[in-house]
């Protein structure tokens, strides 16, 4: 089973501040990483996707990557209450049971506190 | 933009039931997923198929069927409904069906099932 790791949190940042959330993942054989914010009873929706090591930035989001080190973060620079949400971390790879899915971690509950 | 439509919001079914949830996808997608979402256990991948009448099981496949008779429709299935499948449940959908960047997954706005 290919593993996405993920704190479940919460965190919880002042309004304003950076949010710093962080993902590992199991497989080197990983290809694609995104991030999707979800509102409580709503659905997973894409905020970032990165693919190639290295920062992309985005508005106040950036993701960074580490192949080596196989991990993914995300930053929110400027941390407003409606930042407050679970953030998935998802990464795409080919196995024999899942095909190309993507695997998600369990996701990490962000609270911005105004 | 993107549009995947999970026909049916809130259900509440008895055990024992047949249950479909329907999902369409309105952008020419080859890949279709259907997840279910529990607290403390995250999206777990239920069935996918990467084009017409075509399936494969997930992770999690065990009383659950699906059925994709048109690109754009793909449907789940619980032969039998049980209390353990209340859940929600998302419908996605990519494209292409290759290896590589770009291919995001898309989500519909989920269906809420619970069984009594």
């Amino acid at each position: 089973q290919k593993e996405v790791e993920q704190n479940s949190g919460p965190l919880s940042v002042p309004e304003g501040a950076i949010a710093s959330l962080n993902c590992t993942y199991s497989d080197r054989g990983s290809q694609s990483f995104f991030w999707y914010r979800q509102y409580s009873g709503k659905s997973p929706e894409l905020i970032m996707s990165i693919y190639s090591n290295g920062d992309k930035e985005d508005g106040r989001f950036t993701a960074q990557l580490n192949k080596a080190s196989q991990y993914v973060s995300l930053l929110i620079r400027d941390s407003q209450p409606s930042d407050s949400a679970t953030y998935l971390c998802a990464v795409k790879l080919w196995d024999s049971n899942s095909g190309y899915a993507l695997n998600f971690g369990k996701g990490t509950s962000l609270l911005v506190t105004p | 933009d993107v549009k995947v439509t999970q026909s049916s919001r809130y259900l509440v079914k008895r055990t024992g039931e047949k249950v479909f949830l329907e999902c369409v996808q309105d952008m020419d997608h080859e890949n279709m997923f259907w997840y279910r979402q529990d607290p403390g256990l995250g999206l777990r991948l239920i069935y996918f198929s990467y084009d017409v009448k075509m399936k494969e099981k997930g992770d999690i496949p065990e009383g659950y069927s699906v059925s994709r008779e048109k690109k754009e429709r793909f449907s789940l299935i619980l032969e039998s409904a049980s209390t353990n499948q209340t859940s929600m449940y998302l419908c996605a959908s990519s494209f292409p069906r290759t290896v590589g960047t770009g291919n995001t997954i898309y989500f519909g706005e989920g269906s809420w099932l619970t069984v009594v």
